[in-house]
C-alpha cells in the first residue's frame, strides 16, 4: 500500500532557530515529491518538486531533500520566521494523477 | 486576479440535501482536482479532470459528482449530503505534461467549508 508518514506530527521552535522536517515514502513507482505549506484557512501552496534525479532543491529559506533509495526526504527552515507557521504536507506522486499526501508536520514558530 | 476560486467558502446545510460547489481557475491549466480534507488534516483526492478523461477515487461515493461545463470549472455536485461529508474541500488546478506525469506544480483555492447538521 502507498504511504507517506511524517515526523514530527507537531513542532516548537523559536523564531530564528532551524528545523527538519522528515518525510518517508512507501510510494512505488515514484515520480515526483513535493512539499507544500499550508497557512491556517487556505490551500497548500507549493514549496519545491523534486524528481528521482534531483537530491536537494533550494526555495528560499527552505531546502528539501530527497534520497530515492531509502525513500526519505527532508525539509529544512532556516532561520526560522513567524510566517513560517504552517502545515507542511509531504507528497509523492506515483504516476499520472496518482497522488499520496502525508499527514503532515504543523509547525509553529513563537517569538 | 486570483488564480484559482471557490465559492462559496462556508456552507452549512441540513443531512439529506443537495449542494454544489463551484471551482473556477484562470491560469489556463488543462487538469483541475477535487481534494478533502477531513478534521485530521489529511488531504485526499477525489477526483482529477481534464478535457480527456476523469479520474475518479474508487473510495469516493457516488453521490459526488463532479461537473466541467469548460475548461476552466470543476464544480462538485453532492447529493444526499451526510454528517460525514463535513470537511474543508480544495479545489486544485495544474497543467499536466504530455507524457501523462503529475508533474507540475497544483495550484490550490482556498477551500470551502462544508458542515452538515
Amino acid at each position: 500500500k502507498n504511504q507517506v508518514e511524517q515526523s514530527p506530527q507537531s513542532l516548537i521552535i523559536l523564531e530564528g532557530k532551524n528545523c527538519t522536517l522528515q518525510c518517508n515514502y512507501t510510494v512505488s513507482p515514484f515520480s515526483n515529491l513535493r512539499w507544500y505549506k499550508q497557512d491556517t484557512g487556505r490551500g497548500p501552496v507549493s514549496l519545491t518538486i523534486m524528481t528521482f534525479s534531483e537530491n536537494t532543491k533550494s526555495n528560499g529559506r527552505y531546502t528539501a531533500t530527497l534520497d530515492a533509495d531509502t525513500k526519505q526526504s527532508s525539509l529544512h527552515i532556516t532561520a526560522s520566521q513567524l510566517s513560517d507557521s504552517a502545515s507542511y504536507i509531504c507528497v509523492v506522486s506515483g504516476g499520472y494523477q496518482k497522488v499520496t499526501f502525508g499527514t503532515g508536520t504543523k509547525l509553529q514558530v513563537i517569538p | 486576479d486570483t488564480a484559482v476560486s471557490q465559492t462559496p467558502k462556508y456552507l452549512v446545510t441540513q443531512m439529506g440535501n443537495d449542494k454544489s460547489i463551484k471551482c473556477e481557475q484562470n491560469l489556463g491549466h488543462d487538469t483541475m482536482y477535487w481534494y478533502k480534507q477531513d478534521s485530521k488534516k489529511f488531504l485526499k483526492i477525489m477526483f482529477s479532470y481534464n478535457n480527456k478523461e476523469l479520474i475518479i477515487n474508487e473510495t469516493v461515493p457516488n453521490r459526488f459528482s463532479p461537473k466541467s461545463p469548460d475548461k476552466a470549472h470543476l464544480n462538485l455536485h453532492i447529493n444526499s449530503l451526510e454528517l460525514g461529508d463535513s470537511a474543508v474541500y480544495f479545489c486544485a488546478s495544474s497543467q499536466e505534461s504530455l507524457t501523462g506525469v503529475a508533474y507540475n506544480e497544483q495550484f490550490f483555492g482556498p477551500g470551502t467549508r462544508l458542515t452538515v447538521l
